[in-house]
């Protein structure tokens, strides 16, 4: 089945710096990749997705790159702010996949102001 | 409000009890997920239910988790005899389709803890 792993697991940058999270998977038929945030006491909200056709998708200040060659993809945010701390979790998933998505062990983003 | 209702929202419970823990999704979602969220893991896929087809059950991780879903919408999930590994935050997820690749929209979770 598919493994997603993720790093780091804890990040800390100052307000206005760039975060940057990367993931791997292991099941090259995976296709869809999306990433979600979860805000304390949340559920996880989807902020952006990509699918294997595209290698980069940006919306706003948070952009997504995808290396299908390498299996693994990453979230950059740029001009981080206080609003941005909170979990975030990678995922990926394919149509052959029984279990849908398979999410990765999160990362815990701070922001520092 | 139009998102996922679960509810207990906190459940205590003294190893060995039973609990059952309810999912609302949102109105018209077909698909509906049960996911597992340890502390300081990842989220555990547990269950699936896609409109009328049998569920996917492949993540329960022993026959003490049952899942139903009736009319295709509330689900309930069981846990018998609660273990203290068994304490975790249990999060229900709707979408309107089953499509692998359709966003997931969850709800704030149940937060069981087992003493």
């Amino acid at each position: 089945g598919e493994n997603v792993e993720q790093h780091p697991s804890t990040l800390s940058v100052q307000e206005g710096d760039s975060a940057v999270i990367k993931c791997t998977y292991s099941d090259s038929a995976s296709n869809y990749f999306p990433w979600y945030k979860q805000e304390l006491g949340k559920g996880p909200q989807l902020i952006i997705d990509i699918r294997s056709n595209v290698g980069e998708k940006k919306d706003q200040r948070i952009a997504v790159t995808l290396n299908m060659t390498a299996k693994h993809f990453s979230l950059h945010i740029t001009e981080t702010q206080p609003e941005d701390s909170a979990v975030y979790f990678c995922a990926a998933s394919s149509a052959g996949s029984a279990r849908q998505l398979t999410f990765g062990s999160g990362t815990q983003l701070t922001v520092l102001p | 409000g139009a998102g996922v209702s679960q509810s207990p929202s906190n459940k205590v419970t003294e190893k060995g009890k039973d609990v059952e823990l309810r999912c609302d999704p949102i109105s018209g979602h077909t698909a509906l997920y049960w996911y597992r969220q340890s502390l300081g893991q990842g989220l555990e896929f547990l269950i699936y239910f896609q409109g009328n087809s049998a569920p996917d059950k492949s993540g329960l991780p022993s026959d003490r988790f049952s899942a139903e879903r009736t009319g295709g919408s509330v689900s309930t999930l069981t846990i018998q005899r609660t273990q203290q590994e068994d304490s975790a935050v249990y999060l229900c997820a709707s979408s309107p389709t089953g499509g692998y690749t359709g966003e997931l929209f969850f709800g704030e979770g149940s937060r069981l803890t087992v003493l």
